[in-house]
């Protein structure tokens, strides 16, 4: 099993460039959550999704949106990114519940 | 506000000596709290949690206290040891308890 997976690793974008993440899991999991990470903030929830066709926001969901168009798959799309948006970005997944997430590698964005 | 505080933000111990890390959080429905350590460059990873209805539990060299009238919860970290070093983050179960809401983080130094 190869667990939680997230593409691409790193990605350089200039302001008002869009681009899209992706996140895989092969466990099966119900839950999937995208967080952000930043020095001295811990990891703030994005958007989430409680299942298949299902998202929900977090404590941070402006300038991101969100789709579960399928059980394994959790996307994340920065329609005209910001410098604010620099960060480390991780993906995780549970069963049904908060319960034990499992993350993802990481992807390091830089917003010039 | 769903809020989750951690203290220290940073802590330093002898190889050997123990490490106690601290969280408060607001929500007095909070059910689940999870401890995750994340290594240097690495994804975090689920190291123990705890129920409401548990005052205490142990793992080797880890436990968790919980005193839910006060809305507190530790690590405990005995007889530490270098690969100790590492960010954990305290995290609580929120409102609808689909999510968790973590805390800033504690960097842990084991000086050998």
């Amino acid at each position: 099993n190869a667990g939680v997976t997230q593409t691409p690793k790193f990605r350089v974008l200039k302001t008002g460039q869009s681009m899209t993440l992706l996140c895989a899991q092969d466990m099966n999991h119900e839950y999937m959550y995208w967080y952000r990470q930043d020095p001295g903030m811990g990891l703030r929830l994005i958007h989430y999704s409680v299942g298949e066709g299902t998202t929900a926001k977090g404590e941070v969901p402006d300038g991101y949106n969100v789709s579960r168009l399928k059980k394994q798959n959790f996307l994340l799309g920065l329609e005209s990114a910001a410098p604010s948006q620099t960060s480390v970005y991780f993906c995780a997944s549970s069963f049904p519940g908060p319960y034990e997430q499992y993350f993802g590698p990481g992807t390091r964005l830089t917003v010039t | 506000g769903e809020n989750v505080e951690q203290h220290p933000s940073t802590l330093s111990v002898q190889e050997g000596d123990s490490a106690v890390i601290k969280c408060t959080y607001s929500d007095s429905a909070s059910n689940y709290f999870p401890w995750y350590k994340q290594e240097l460059g690495k994804r975090p990873q689920l190291i123990i949690d705890i129920r409401s209805n548990v005052g205490e539990k142990k793992d080797q060299r880890i436990a968790v206290t919980l005193n839910k009238t006060a809305k507190h919860f530790s690590l405990h970290i005995t007889e530490t040891q270098p690969e100790d070093s590492a960010v954990y983050f305290c995290a609580a179960s929120f409102p609808s308890y689909d999510k968790v809401i973590f805390g800033p983080g504690t960097s842990l130094s084991v000086i050998p």
